[in-house]
């Protein structure tokens, strides 16, 4: 049975141009969710999905950010414009149940580096 | 503002001692988390105790939960280097509060010298 998967695992981009980060949950899952995570910080909450709908986008920015989850295919987490604070680790976690009453697991993460 | 908040926020042992890690937080909880990091990697979970819970055991972890202090302890018993790792505590608000997410504090690192 196949963890969370995310992809890529690192991600190099320039100032302007857009990262798309990829996330796959465990199977059976229907709830995803997006974290980011700072150097020597905790994670900080993003966005959290079910299948076709964005159910709490409260840790979102504003602007650049969206975020997908289709019925068919992984989440999105999509950046436009990237911009040098964005570097950071990018978690995407899943759960079966949702509401955050149950285990979240998490994938390895994609590692952002905006030059 | 941080919900969970680990401390110490470094702890070095010999192996074979054993480490405890305790958290704090603010808010009403359902249920509160730990995680494991190693450096560099993804999360592991470790323990979920919910709010009507005041203890749990898993192999060599204890987690104690007193919601009357909001508070919550991780232990670690008869510890090994590879248990070197970040740890974090994350809590989930209750039903009803309109929000799902995890609250992560900063988390303690832990170095086991062998």
């Amino acid at each position: 049975n196949a963890g969370v998967m995310q992809n890529p695992r690192h991600l190099v981009r320039r100032r302007g141009q857009e990262a798309r980060l990829r996330c796959s949950p465990m199977k059976g899952h229907s709830h995803v969710y997006w974290y980011r995570q700072l150097p020597e910080e905790g994670l900080k909450f993003m966005v959290y999905l079910q299948k076709e709908n964005i159910i709490d986008e409260s840790g979102m920015p504003k602007e650049r950010f969206s975020a997908e989850f289709p019925k068919e295919g992984p989440s999105i987490l999509r950046i436009q414009q990237v911009v040098r604070g964005d570097s950071a680790a990018y978690f995407c976690a899943s759960s079966p149940f949702g509401g955050g009453q149950d285990t979240q697991y998490f994938g390895p993460g994609t590692r952002l580096t905006v030059l | 503002s941080q919900q969970g908040e680990e401390d110490p926020q470094a702890l070095s042992i010999q192996e074979g001692e054993n480490a405890t890690m305790n958290c704090s937080y603010k808010t009403s909880i359902n249920n509160l988390q730990w995680y494991r990091q190693n450096s560099g990697r993804g999360l592991v979970h470790l323990i979920l105790i919910r709010s009507n819970e005041r203890e749990k055991h898993s192999g060599r972890l204890r987690v104690t939960l007193d919601t009357s202090k909001k508070s919550s302890s991780l232990l670690i018993t008869a510890s090994r280097a590879a248990d070197t790792a970040s740890y974090f505590c994350a809590t989930v608000p209750p039903p009803g509060a309109g929000s799902y997410q995890l609250t992560f504090g900063k988390g303690t690192k832990l170095s086991v010298i062998p």
